[in-house]
């Protein structure tokens, strides 16, 4: 069955560090990937987008890398901030009107001043 | 102001009692959705509508009920056959369909007396 698994620790960074957050997935094809803040007690918030055939995308501070032979992405946030501080949830989608998109569990990162 | 409303945020059901959660959206999107949310799991899809009067069964269906009068209303009913319904309910919505980004409520805990 489809898998999706993303970094299993918390991750805690210093402020101005890069934080790299890891989503691999099993069994699964997808067209793009897309990944969401989560505050606590809130929605996810949609952050970037990245389809089958880029390779890295950037919005700002963020970049988001998408590996379908290592079935991988990963996501970048440089010059890191405590404001970061949030859960990140990765999702992948087929891009077709029948197939939902299905989310990761999530990776809780705290950057420390 | 646009965006999905939720209410209310957070909701006590007792033991044999059927609760709604409510989801407004003004945006005119086409497509809604109800996702919940468990500590360390992904959410996952309960039920999700593409257009009024018409939806579709997610992954855990089961206790749950819709109903899509109008496009922007897309209520949740948990009914007392729903076991264990203590988690924090998501509503989101998207223009058209499953394949794109979607756009998240605020949130509803329901939790049992």
């Amino acid at each position: 069955s489809q898998k999706i698994e993303q970094n299993s620790e918390a991750l805690n960074i210093q402020e101005g560090k890069t934080a790299t957050l890891t989503c691999n997935y099993t069994n699964y094809s997808p067209a793009y990937l897309q990944w969401y803040r989560q505050d606590p007690g809130r929605g996810p918030v949609f952050l970037l987008l990245i389809r089958e055939n880029e390779k890295e995308k950037r919005k700002e501070r963020l970049k988001v890398t998408f590996d379908t032979t290592l079935k991988q992405s990963l996501f970048h946030i440089t010059a890191s901030q405590p404001a970061d501080s949030a859960t990140y949830l990765c999702a992948l989608g087929r891009g077709t009107s029948y197939d939902k998109v299905i989310f990761g569990p999530g990776t809780s990162l705290s950057v420390i001043p | 102001d646009g965006g999905i409303t939720q209410s209310p945020k957070y909701l006590f059901r007792k033991e044999g009692q059927n609760v709604t959660l409510s989801c407004e959206q003004n945006l005119n999107h086409d497509a809604m959705y109800w996702y919940r949310q468990d500590p360390g799991q992904g959410l996952r899809l309960i039920y999700y509508s593409q257009i009024v009067n018409d939806f579709q069964k997610g992954d855990i269906a089961e206790g749950y009920s819709v109903s899509r009068e109008k496009k922007e209303s897309f209520p949740l009913t948990v009914t007392s056959a729903q076991k264990n319904p203590t988690a924090f309910y998501l509503c989101a919505s998207s223009i058209r369909g499953l394949e794109e980004t979607q756009y998240f409520g605020p949130g509803t805990r329901l939790l049992v007396l």
